[in-house]
């Protein structure tokens, strides 16, 4: 399968910094990429679609402000959660569209996650 | 109702065992379907793809009933390493699907415990 990566795989921070995750699609180029959270013992929730070149789509209740998009190249996207809380502590994942010869085919691939731990 | 819904678990199977996961969606204009695999503290690493015709990959078979509005996925032959847990991914389209977007809505996932 293709290939995501993501960095950094593990952040501690102190409340009130800001914090860059980088999710990189290695072998494929992804005009659209994907961010999720997840915490623990619950299901990967979409915070927003990213996509190359033009302003990211947000999902309801998650705060457009707060959490950063940049998609500027097809392989490339990151996530910036500015001054961040103890309760933004999750595992956040990104994911990029390979896309299919049939669109309703195409298939996400995840990058490995990122742990934020907020002090 | 939720988008997509999966029996928590854990199914607790013995080596060798057969287990099947079900899981129900609600949304009928539904076009694709996902079986995903999420080991602990681990991204989802995709399983397989489910069609219409239904599919088997070794020793997983997955199939779609879209009448009742529900996919499967069976696990033959039972390993230690199958331990994990599974997820039901159904592609829900969200607005202007027609130029090519589209979003996943994931289930909460089904655990699975293969023991020795």
């Amino acid at each position: 399968g293709a290939v995501v990566s993501q960095h950094p795989s593990r952040v501690i921070c102190k409340s009130g910094t800001s914090v860059k995750i980088e999710c990189r699609s290695l072998d494929f180029q992804a005009t659209t990429m994907f961010w999720y959270r997840q915490f623990p013992k619950q299901s990967l929730m979409l915070m927003a679609t990213s996509n190359e070149g033009s302003k990211a789509t947000y999902e309801q209740g998650v705060e457009k402000d707060k959490f950063l998009i940049n998609h500027a190249s097809l392989t490339l996207s990151t996530l910036t959660v500015t001054s961040a809380h103890p309760e933004d502590s999750s595992f956040y994942i990104c994911s990029a569209r390979a896309p299919s010869i049939l669109m309703e085919r195409d298939t996400q691939y995840f990058g490995p996650g990122t742990r934020l731990t907020v002090l | 109702r939720k988008e997509v819904e999966q029996d928590p678990g854990p199914f607790n199977v013995p080596e060798g065992a057969t287990v099947a996961f079900n899981c129900t969606y609600s949304n009928s204009a539904s076009q694709s379907f996902f079986w995903y695999r999420q080991d602990c503290r681990k991204e989802p690493k995709l399983l397989m793809s489910v069609y219409s015709s239904g599919n088997e990959d070794g020793r997983f078979t997955a199939q779609l009933n879209r009448a009742s509005q529900y996919i499967s996925l069976l696990i033959r032959d039972s390993k230690l390493s199958d331990s994990a847990t599974y997820l039901c991914v159904v592609n829900g389209a969200g607005p202007g699907r027609t130029s090519g977007t589209y979003k996943y809505i994931f289930g909460t996932g089904t655990r699975l415990k293969v023991l020795a």
